[in-house]
């Protein structure tokens, strides 16, 4: 199995929709991020969280939120999607030595 | 405020061509941390290297190796004798101390034709 399973691998929504992306890990590391890329951007932080109590936004959180269900278990939740928001998603976590990323989601709001 | 800057958009080379890119960084802390990734064309990001900001030393791993300059906070990435499954996009990214925090740069797409 993946250490970083990510849940849906493509969502097609429409403007105004509430969706959820899922993260998943198997190897049992406190960190976990949520990550964008854009064209020509590169990636952007958009939260993370070192612990299950512990949430922090990074450099783009507008728009979005999470909640980190368990130390495994890591979602992305955009309230009221917008076409601005279409990329592709990264979860990673990280046990201090590096860093590993998921598969992405790829999302596009219509 | 780090900053990740890869100058190079777009490379193109011939199948056995080296190919070097660039990655300049800029940070006022003493301690950090550069990386590599590689994303093929199906869009997962591969770790290649970490490399610390106490360690200067270059490293080579097959075709690839790594030249680090604090002196010009620089940490290039270059693939000897290019091949077309090295067609990617490859990201430096750098982050502070060890929260893995990491600040990417926009990305050189590397193109290898046979």
């Amino acid at each position: 199995d993946a250490d970083v399973t990510q849940t849906p691998r493509n969502r097609i929504t429409k403007t105004g929709k509430r969706i959820m992306l899922e993260c998943s890990q198997t190897k049992g590391h406190d960190r976990m991020y949520w990550y964008r890329q854009d064209p020509g951007l590169g990636l952007r932080l958009i939260y993370y969280s070192f612990d299950v109590k512990d949430i922090n936004k990074g450099e783009i959180s507008d728009g979005y939120s999470v909640s980190r269900q368990a130390q495994a278990k890591f979602s992305l939740s955009l309230e009221s999607a917008i076409p601005n928001q279409t990329a592709l998603y990264f979860c990673a976590t990280s046990d201090g030595q590096g860093v590993i990323f998921g598969p992405g989601t790829r999302l596009t709001v219509l | 405020a780090q900053k990740v800057t890869q100058a190079q958009t777009e490379i193109s080379v011939v199948e056995k061509e080296d190919v070097t890119l660039d990655c300049v960084y800029e940070t006022r802390d003493t301690t950090y941390y550069l990386f590599w990734y590689k994303q093929p064309p199906s869009g997962e990001l591969v770790f290649l290297i970490r490399r610390n900001s106490f360690d200067e030393q270059n490293e080579i791993s097959g075709r690839y190796s790594w030249n680090f300059q604090k002196s010009t906070s620089s940490f290039n990435f270059t693939i000897t004798a290019s091949q077309v499954v090295d067609s990617a996009v490859y990201f430096c990214a750098l982050s502070l101390s060890n929260d893995y925090k990491l600040s990417f740069g926009a990305g050189t797409t590397v193109t290898v034709r046979a």
